[in-house]
Order: structure tokens, then sequence, then C-alpha cells
């Protein structure tokens, strides 16, 4: 697609439960990032992946995050027994290479 | 790990006058610094970067200055115009990692 596209916008949810937010990157981009965004803060990192492989995870803070790319292209972030604190916006981005970041829109998590 | 630590918070400028936005980083082996302008409730978006073999680079009313000695770059941009308000975040790394950290941003707003 013309851009990085995620789904969906918001996800408002109870706390406890399973939330799964999508990112479509860039056609043709190898490399797609995970980041995570609180109120009035900057991007944080939580995981990179080239191609089907996530090269570095070291950003997802415990074992309830998760994240998946099985064909290369489309990633799922997984949330277990989602809490209040991980309530955010989850940003998605790709890139060709040479770490020049295009992000997605964003999913806005609210967990009650 | 890369510490980005980014003055002021918030920042009130004259339409038509001059801005100045600073950061600082912790790790010398990080050699590339993207910025990245977000606007009210949109994705951030890449609007200028420096590499560190150059110590200045500009884009028209946007440059970016780089101290690799003190450890610290500045986003300038010149004739500010309504809408340059926005939310700017400097990021460092460096090539073969692909962990961005961003620093904490700043409020820009342009008093028309």
């Amino acid at each position: 697609g013309a851009g990085v596209s995620q789904t969906p916008s918001n996800k408002v949810t109870e706390k406890g439960k399973y939330v799964e937010l999508r990112c479509d990157p860039i056609s043709g981009h190898t490399a797609l990032y995970w980041y995570r965004q609180s109120l009035g803060q900057g991007p944080e990192f939580l995981i990179y992946f080239q191609g089907t492989g996530a090269a570095d995870d070291s950003g997802l803070p415990n074992d309830r995050f998760f994240a998946v790319r099985p064909e290369g292209s489309v990633s799922t972030l997984k949330i277990q027994r989602t809490e209040r604190g991980d309530s955010a916006v989850y940003l998605c981005a790709s890139s060709p290479g040479a770490n020049v970041l295009t992000f997605g829109a964003g999913s806005r998590l609210t967990v009650l | 790990g890369e510490n980005v630590e980014q003055h002021p918070s918030t920042l009130s400028v004259q339409e038509g006058d001059s801005a100045v936005i600073k950061c600082t980083y912790s790790d010398s082996a990080s050699n590339y610094f993207p910025w990245y302008k977000q606007e009210l409730g949109k994705r951030p978006q890449l609007i200028i970067d420096i590499r560190s073999n150059v110590g200045e680079k500009k884009d028209q009313r946007i440059a970016v200055t780089l101290n690799k000695t003190a450890k610290h770059f500045s986003l300038h941009i010149t004739e500010t115009q309504p809408e340059d308000s926005a939310v700017y975040f400097c990021a460092a790394t460096y090539f073969g990692n692909e962990k961005l950290t961003f620093g904490t941003g700043t409020r820009l707003t342009i008093i028309p």
C-alpha cells in the first residue's frame, strides 16, 4: 500500500483481556518495527523484524507481549492479560533500510 | 544503552522568528540522528536527519547541527509559520542497531 496501515485505530478493552493489533507495512519494506507511545512521551522501542524473524525483541516489557510476522509482511502485536499500564498508542513503522522509518497512524489501546 | 535528553519540553515562538530545539545523547557509538514532527493525533513524520560524517544539514527552513565531541545535536527552524506548530522528537542510533531511542519531545507553538 501507499503507507503503513494499522488496525484497529482505537481499541478499548477490559483488564485481563487479550488484544491483537495489526500492522500492514509499505510494500517491499523488509524491516518492520513496533513502538509504544505513552501520553507526553516519545516512542519507545518494542521489537524489530527483518523479514519473518524478530531480530531484536529487547524492548518487549514482559512475556505478556508477543509479535509475529509469519510471511514477512503483515505483523500482529499480541498482548495477553492486559493491564491498565498497557494503555498507550502502539505505533508500527516500516523501512527499506538504513533506519529511515515511516510510521503508521497508530492503534490507541485503552485498558479499563 | 542509549539515553537521549531533549530541551525544552515546550517552546512558544512568534511567527517569523526562529526556533531551536536541543538534544544530547549518551552513546558515543551513535551515528544517525533523525528528527520527527508529530502533529496532534497524527503519526510521527521524519522531517530531517543527519549522519555523523557531517556537522550540518539544511532543507529549506529546517537545519540540523551535530557536535559529536559534545554529543549534542540541534534542530533549527527559521521563519516559523503556524503550520510548524507540533511536537518534535529527536532520536539517535547507530548503523547496525535498528533501535531508535527517542527524546521526550518538544511542543512547539507558533504565535500568529
